[in-house]
């Protein structure tokens, strides 16, 4: 069975700060990993996603995570948090051509 | 990038009425688009696999009379919510992997929802 566990439905972080989202999953295969990120009422954006290739993934608006397959996390991390970046951040795994999401971590920066 | 749209963006109506909502992918076929469901402030809640040419596969616990998927092109597919009630008022996303590239999903901006 594929899951992805999103550890703390709220994270606060000062304004420059680091950002650090905790993504853990469980796959009986190989999985495909992501980072999304939603707005009020709007759809998914793609941040970053994991195909198997560089372990470090660089996504948009400064984002990267990292797939660290002893811990089966998938953590996104951004060096300075910026007032823009608050929204809500889902992770999720696929495994075939479904997709499986976290709960959800709302993010706030705080000026 | 993939583009996937919605319409209509948001949609108010009185309890027991029909809901169409549509799903287009752009630039892009999709022979597979999902449904999603969102509650507020929780995650997506995928509801069914609508497959063009074919019947919808729905998730368990998912009423398949009641949330009506049709899948008429390679770059549309329709959820008609049938004789709504207060309780169906939620966000619903769609979203669709482009043909060859199979591990991205591409998301719609989604329509809310609100029964009277």
């Amino acid at each position: 069975a594929q899951s992805v566990t999103q550890l703390g439905s709220h994270v606060s972080v000062s304004e420059g700060a680091l950002v650090l989202l905790r993504c853990n999953y469980s796959s009986s295969v190989p999985p495909y990993l992501f980072w999304y990120v939603q707005y009020p009422n709007q759809g998914l954006q793609l941040l970053l996603k994991y195909t198997s290739a560089a372990t470090l993934v660089k996504g948009i608006n400064g984002f990267e995570a990292e797939f660290k397959k002893s811990e089966t996390s998938f953590h996104l991390t951004k060096p300075s948090a910026h007032m823009s970046d608050a929204a809500e951040y889902f992770c999720a795994v696929n495994t075939g051509n479904q997709f499986y999401f976290g709960t959800g971590t709302s993010l706030t920066v705080i000026p | 990038g993939a583009v996937v749209s919605q319409h209509p963006s948001w949609v108010i109506c009185k309890s027991g009425t029909s809901v169409k909502i549509e799903c287009r992918s752009l630039d892009f076929q999709a022979t597979t688009m999902f449904w999603y469901r969102q509650f507020p402030k929780q995650s997506l809640m995928l509801m069914a696999t609508s497959n063009e040419g074919s019947k919808a596969t729905y998730e368990q616990g998912v009423e398949k009379d009641k949330f009506l998927i049709n899948h008429a092109s390679l770059t549309l597919s329709t959820l008609t919510v049938t004789s709504a009630h207060p309780e169906d008022s939620s966000f619903y996303i769609c979203s669709a992997p482009r043909a060859g590239v199979t591990d991205t999903q591409y998301f719609g901006p989604g329509t809310r929802l609100t029964v009277l």
